[in-house]
């Protein structure tokens, strides 16, 4: 069974770089979500896809991220012209769609450093 | 906006204490879900209530949903080393809100002396 798996692990870059991260959710999943994780906080929601149409996004998601799910099936985050406050931790989760609300199950996690 | 707050931020027990944690929201809830995060992991679902007053039971754990769906408690029994980690709630509006848009809380880390 595999879950849901994120690339990189971690990514340490410059300020004012462009980042992309991949997010491969559980094969059956159609809804994908993306959340940010800073330190002794809880996961806050960015944007979330049900295949591949972006639902929702975030006040958070500000104009230099991106993120986009063409076939449905994987996702990517791009961060554009990085900045301090962007480093975090990058979680993908994934889940069914359903009539409530589905469990999300999450991956690892991308964690991204600004130097 | 809609907020999810979580009591106590932190506790630490002795093993084979108890220990509980409170979720409040400021709007009503369609549902509530908590997840458990170990450290250096990721959230892993624990349970999800949907009727207002529901209780339910995993082994140790027992998670209530309030009479008026806004508040929500974790409690664990005698609590081991294994129970280490951070216990989020996380929720939905239930006027208005989005089918993705699940608010958590910021968690309660729980640290078990053996």
């Amino acid at each position: 069974d595999t879950g849901v798996s994120q690339d990189p692990r971690h990514k340490i870059t410059k300020r004012g770089q462009n980042v992309t991260f991949r997010c491969d959710p559980i094969s059956e999943h159609n809804r994908l979500y993306w959340y940010r994780q800073t330190l002794g906080q809880g996961p806050e929601f960015l944007t979330y896809f049900q295949n591949e149409a972006q639902l929702e996004k975030s006040r958070l998601l500000s104009d230099r991220f991106s993120a986009e799910r063409p076939k449905g099936s994987f996702s990517t985050l791009e961060i554009q012209r990085t900045e301090q406050g962007d480093s975090a931790m990058y979680l993908c989760a994934s889940s069914l769609s359903g009539s409530s609300n589905q469990p999300q199950h999450f991956g690892d996690g991308t964690r991204l450093s600004i130097l | 906006g809609q907020q999810v707050m979580q009591i106590p931020q932190y506790q630490h027990v002795q093993e084979g204490e108890d220990f509980t944690t409170y979720c409040n929201s400021s709007t009503t809830l369609s549902n509530i879900q908590w997840y458990k995060q170990r450290p250096g992991g990721h959230p892993v679902f624990l349970i999800q209530l949907v009727k207002s007053g529901e209780v339910k039971k995993q082994k140790r754990l027992t998670f209530q949903f309030g009479e008026a769906k806004k508040n929500s408690s974790l409690h664990i029994t005698a609590t081991q080393t294994t129970d280490v980690g951070t216990y989020f709630c996380a929720g939905m509006k239930e006027y208005g809100g989005s089918q993705g848009n699940l608010i958590f809380g910021k968690g309660t880390k729980l640290s078990v002396k053996p």
